[in-house]
């Protein structure tokens, strides 16, 4: 079974400052997912990768395959960025993921 | 397309009582699965379904738990007989096809009170 874990669990920070959430994982994977989860329950999908990097707009995903290390960066953190932010891996040849607990990110003005 | 659409979005129900929830994936997803996220938790999984055929089930599904998706496109998920330890949010997500290639799309869940 893979283990996931997430660190750090709570995170606030103020409006501006560049945020960095952090994964690893026990086993080989075949992909890793971030996602962001607001009050409420709903999940919002916002990076699976395999390898390397991703970016879309203030957010930035990174990936150590060999280290098995994933970082979840954010620029110029914003209010609206406040929420729960959850890593979650896909074993090879098994679909279904595994999630860490997740990191509570909360940005004040 | 709207995404994935689940109902209700809560339900309150007495213990020993039947419940039924729904999940409309994405129109062209195959892939549709069933999560539970308990307060402070990250999801776990439960089942998955490959068009109308149950892949996988978890451990925690126990007998009280079924999930359907008879035509291959919404898929129910009932719990009967219900305990306050099922007492959680429950998620459904689908995807295209299932591997590193497809990304998942979450419905916002129906969260499931048991008094």
């Amino acid at each position: 079974k893979n283990e996931v874990e997430q660190s750090p669990q709570n995170l606030t920070a103020q409006e501006g400052e560049f945020i960095t959430i952090n994964c690893s994982y026990s086993v080989g994977i075949s992909a890793l997912h971030w996602l962001q989860q607001h009050p409420g329950g709903g999940i919002v999908s916002l990076f699976m990768l395999s390898s390397g990097k991703k970016k879309h707009g203030r957010l930035i995903a990174t990936i150590n395959i060999q280290e098995k290390h994933s970082s979840l960066h954010i620029t110029a953190s914003h209010p609206r960025d406040s929420a729960v932010y959850i890593c979650a891996v896909t074993n090879f040849g098994n679909e279904k993921l595994t999630f860490g607990t997740g990191t509570r990110l909360t940005i004040i003005p | 397309d709207t995404g994935v659409s689940q109902n209700p979005r809560h339900k309150i129900t007495k213990r020993g009582q039947n419940v039924t929830f729904r999940c409309d994936p994405i129109s062209e997803h195959n892939r549709l699965y069933w999560y539970r996220q308990t307060l402070g938790q990250g999801p776990e999984f439960l089942t998955y379904f490959q068009n109308e055929a149950q892949l996988e089930k978890s451990r925690l599904l126990s007998d009280r738990f079924s999930a359907e998706r008879p035509k291959g496109s919404f898929s129910t998920l009932e719990i009967q007989r219900t305990e306050q330890g099922d007492s959680a949010m429950y998620l459904c997500a689908s995807s295209l096809e299932g591997g590193r290639n497809s990304p998942l799309h979450f419905g916002n869940g129906t969260r499931l009170t048991v008094t």
